[in-house]
């Protein structure tokens, strides 16, 4: 398995554009999460997704966000406009059906912002 | 918020000393999990260490776990250069009865000179 797809790996944009992340998270995983992490607040949970449905979307910190999942292998993460205050590492990580063990994520290589 | 925080922050040791990294929480929990991240990629699942044991081993990791005192230590026995990286413990953000949702606490960067 090629595990947790991110593209692109790294994004450099202006400030008021729009910018989409891409993840194909490893298949038969049925959770699929966003995080962000910066050196002032870490590794912070957006969204995540059951089946394709997202489950809780408190994290995420303005409506500048939205985030899709169409199918069991696709989700994107949207930022419209794009701040400075946006840039950022932003991973997506899946994982499979519930504990015992399926409590474990697995991480994509992150995708890294520059929002200039 | 964030439930978990790691002590030390840093640490820089020595090829072949052990690397103890401890993480304290808040509230009740089921699991905690170690991550590790070396530098630009993505975290890596370590070990999950159940609220009903209290020592885990997996290969040169030693993890323990008091909910007495809600903490946790993470042992890196014989460490190699290639151990550099930084450490999370996380854990379940309201103690495990939403599955998935982690809180991570801000790592310990362990640094291992060869």
């Amino acid at each position: 398995d090629a595990g947790v797809i991110q593209s692109p790996r790294h994004e450099v944009t202006e400030m008021g554009q729009e910018v989409t992340l891409r993840c194909k998270p490893i298949s038969g995983h049925d959770y699929l999460f966003w995080y962000r992490q910066t050196m002032m607040r870490g590794l912070e949970l957006l969204i995540y997704f059951n089946n394709n449905v997202p489950i809780d979307d408190s994290g995420m910190p303005e409506d500048r966000f939205s985030a899709k999942m169409p199918n069991a292998s696709f989700s994107t993460l949207k930022i419209q406009p794009s701040e400075p205050r946006d840039s950022a590492v932003y991973f997506c990580a899946s994982s499979g059906v519930g504990p015992p063990g399926g409590e474990t994520q697995y991480f994509g290589p992150g995708t890294r912002l520059l929002v200039l | 918020s964030q439930q978990g925080e790691e002590d030390p922050q840093a640490l820089s040791i020595q090829e072949g000393e052990n690397a103890t990294m401890n993480c304290s929480y808040k509230t009740s929990i089921n699991n905690l999990q170690w991550y590790r991240q070396n530098s630009g990629r993505g975290l890596v699942h370590l070990i999950l260490i159940r609220s009903n044991e209290r020592e885990k081993h997996s290969g040169r990791l030693r993890v323990t776990l008091d909910t007495s005192k809600k903490s946790s230590s993470l042992l890196i026995t014989a460490s190699r250069a290639a151990d550099t990286a930084s450490y999370f413990c996380a854990t379940p953000l309201d103690g495990g009865t939403s599955y998935g949702k982690l809180t991570f606490g801000q790592g310990t960067i362990l640094t291992v000179h060869p």
